[in-house]
Formats: structure tokens, sequence, C-alpha cells
């Protein structure tokens, strides 16, 4: 089945520690994306990945860093200076935004990840 | 910059009842599409509807439909014959980006719906 598989699915980051958060695809799909959910919040943009190789910041970048060496994985990584990192992880995809008729393509969703600080 | 508000945070509807969600957009762009997604208490986030700016006529998925009204800006689900497994979070979320790119979502901060016997 295609899908999108995050891991953990639990997480617990020690302070000044380093954690990174798994999504791989196989959607075959070139656009990537995480976001960030605390309680009772919707989502909200960290990163997000269109080709290989590349990636944009999003709208809250600051102590997170991503990489996309393979179309299929695009993972996460909740550094020391992310100060308040207590969050559900999701990651998405998508196929690129090609033609108008395009438009209606969906992100699909992984199951996430909680973080939370030891 | 895109912004998606919804003014319900939370709302009740008795079994097989229908409902509705609102949410409304401010955009500057021409063209854009505006998405609902269901959150139950899992996390997962399931794609349950769209609605693009140049379509006529409003979209319907089964018991989920939009009631799209372009020139108030808002885009509001309608889920008819309400069951007890719609009890989630709704999101609605716009899509900006021009095509020949990857489209990023806004998103509102949601609507907790709890369906009741």
């Amino acid at each position: 089945d295609g899908g999108i598989t995050q891991s953990p699915k639990y997480l617990f980051r020690k302070e000044g520690q380093n954690v990174t958060l798994s999504c791989e695809q196989n959607l075959n799909h070139d656009a990537m994306y995480w976001y960030r959910q605390d309680p009772g919040q919707g989502l909200r943009l960290i990163y997000y990945s269109q080709i290989v190789n590349d990636f944009q910041k999003g709208d809250i970048a600051e102590g997170y860093s991503v990489s996309r060496e393979k179309k299929e994985s695009f993972p996460l990584t909740v550094t020391s200076a992310q100060k308040n990192p207590t969050a559900f992880y999701l990651c998405a995809s998508t196929t690129w935004f090609k033609t108008a008729l395009m438009g209606n393509q969906p992100q699909h969703f992984g199951d996430g990840t909680r973080l939370s600080i030891l | 910059a895109q912004k998606i508000t919804q003014t319900q945070p939370g709302m009740f509807v008795q079994e097989k009842e229908a409902v509705t969600l609102d949410c409304t957009y401010d955009t500057s762009d021409q063209s854009y599409g505006l998405f609902w997604y269901k959150q139950p208490s899992s996390g997962e986030m399931i794609f349950l509807i769209y609605q693009g700016s140049y379509d006529e006529q409003n979209a319907t998925e089964g018991r989920y439909s939009l009631n799209f009204q372009k020139a108030r800006k808002s885009a509001n689900l309608v889920i008819s014959a309400s069951q007890l497994g719609d009890s989630a979070m709704y999101f609605c979320a716009m899509r900006e980006g021009a095509t020949g790119t990857a489209s990023k979502l806004t998103f509102g901060t949601g609507t907790r719906l709890q369906v009741t016997l």
C-alpha cells in the first residue's frame, strides 16, 4: 500500500539533545512537508521541499533542520536551539501543482510523531 | 498573506442530523484552492473535500459538501446525516502557490465536532 510512514510514534528529548524524526513516502511525490501542531491548534509549516536536494523554510523554521537526499525521505531534526519542542509533528507529501487541473491534489499525511521533553 | 478563520472552536450535533462548519478565508490571489481535513483523536489527517476558486459548482463527496460563497470568501463544510464516527477535529486549509510549484497550505485553527446520540 502506498503511503507515508513516520517514525517513531513517540519520542522523548533530553535537554541539549538533537533528535531526528523520520518521514518516508512511497507515493512517488515530489514535494514533502513538515508541520508542527500544538494542542488545540492548527498546523504550522516548518520546512518544505519541492525536489531532491532543495528545501525552503516555512513559518516556524527556527530550531529545526531538514535534508532531502532522496525523493522518498525527508527527515526533520529538532535541535537543542528549539526551546519548546513539545508538540505533534506531521509529515506530508503531494504532487507538484503542474497545471490548474492538478490543483485539487491534496497533501497526504503520515500518522505523526509526538515529541516530549524529559 | 493568506489567512483562514474558523470561528467555532467546538460544535455538537445529534446523530443523523446535518451540521455546518464555518470557514472564511482571506487572499489576494485570483486562483486558489480550499481543502477540508478531518483529524480523529488518533492524530492522522484525512482529506475530505476540495473546492477550486474557479469551480462553478459546489463540491460534494458522499456525505460531505462544500457551501462555497466566493464573494463572501467563505467555504463552509456541510456534513449530512452525522454519524458517531464523525466526531473529530476538522480543519479548513487554503492552497497558495503558482502553477509549477509545490503547493503550500495555510490551516485554520480547527473546529472540534462532537456527535451525540
